[in-house]
């Protein structure tokens, strides 16, 4: 069984740049999560998606951050435009199902540094 | 608020050593889940165990057990006989009624 995917797997941009990440999860997989890992953090999360559409986006800064799951499938999450404190490991995770009796799967991440 | 504690922030242990990952949980949930996952060097977080709130027996997985004792509110992690390859960050989790909520982890270095 296939693991879940992201891309890119290190982005360096600039502040005040715009980047974008993409996540595949596992096959089935109805609910997927982002989060952001600070270094020497624990992962916090950002947003959850149920199918297409979103549960909790209660830590997502939205006047810069912004994800979309369109199909119920791919998710992708945009930063724009970037900050110095933006410079994370950004993670993609996905579950079975929506309570928290499902274990999560987490992709590789993207290691983000903005300068 | 849902809280975890990992109150050892980094371990240093030689091979074949036994080692105790201590996790303390807060939350006002009566159904809640814990969990330990494993972040090696290469970044990903590896799923390591499911614990529900109704469930104390203690669980033993090869070189890992867990002991979860809800009277002190703990989920530890014990890892038998340790080896170089379990050098890694562990985080537990919590979730219940809101999503999952991770300790800052405690940074496990296995020296040969």
């Amino acid at each position: 069984e296939a693991g879940v995917a992201q891309s890119p797997r290190y982005k360096i941009i600039e502040k005040r740049q715009s980047v974008a990440f993409w996540c595949n999860p596992i096959s089935g997989h109805a609910t997927l999560y982002w989060y952001q890992q600070i270094l020497g953090q624990g992962p916090k999360l950002l947003i959850q998606f149920q199918n297409n559409g979103v549960v909790d986006d209660s830590q997502l800064p939205k006047d810069r951050f912004s994800a979309e799951r369109l199909k119920g499938v791919d998710s992708t999450l945009k930063i724009q435009p970037a900050k110095l404190e933006d410079s994370a490991v950004y993670l993609c995770a996905s579950s079975l199902g929506l309570a928290g009796a499902y274990e999560q799967y987490f992709g590789p991440g993207t290691r983000l540094t903005v300068t | 608020a849902q809280k975890v504690t990992q109150a050892q922030t980094e371990i240093s242990v030689v091979e074949k050593e036994d080692v105790t990952l201590d996790c303390v949980y807060e939350t006002r949930d009566t159904t809640y889940y814990l969990f330990w996952y494993k972040q090696p060097p290469s970044g990903e977080l590896v799923f390591l165990i499911r614990r529900n709130s109704f469930d104390e027996q203690n669980e033993i997985s090869g070189r890992y057990s867990w002991n979860f004792q809800k009277s002190t509110s703990s989920f530890n992690f014990t890892i038998t006989a340790s080896q170089v390859v379990d050098s890694a960050v562990y985080f537990c989790a919590l979730s219940g009624n809101t999503p999952l909520v991770f300790g800052k982890g405690t940074r496990l270095s296995v020296i040969a």
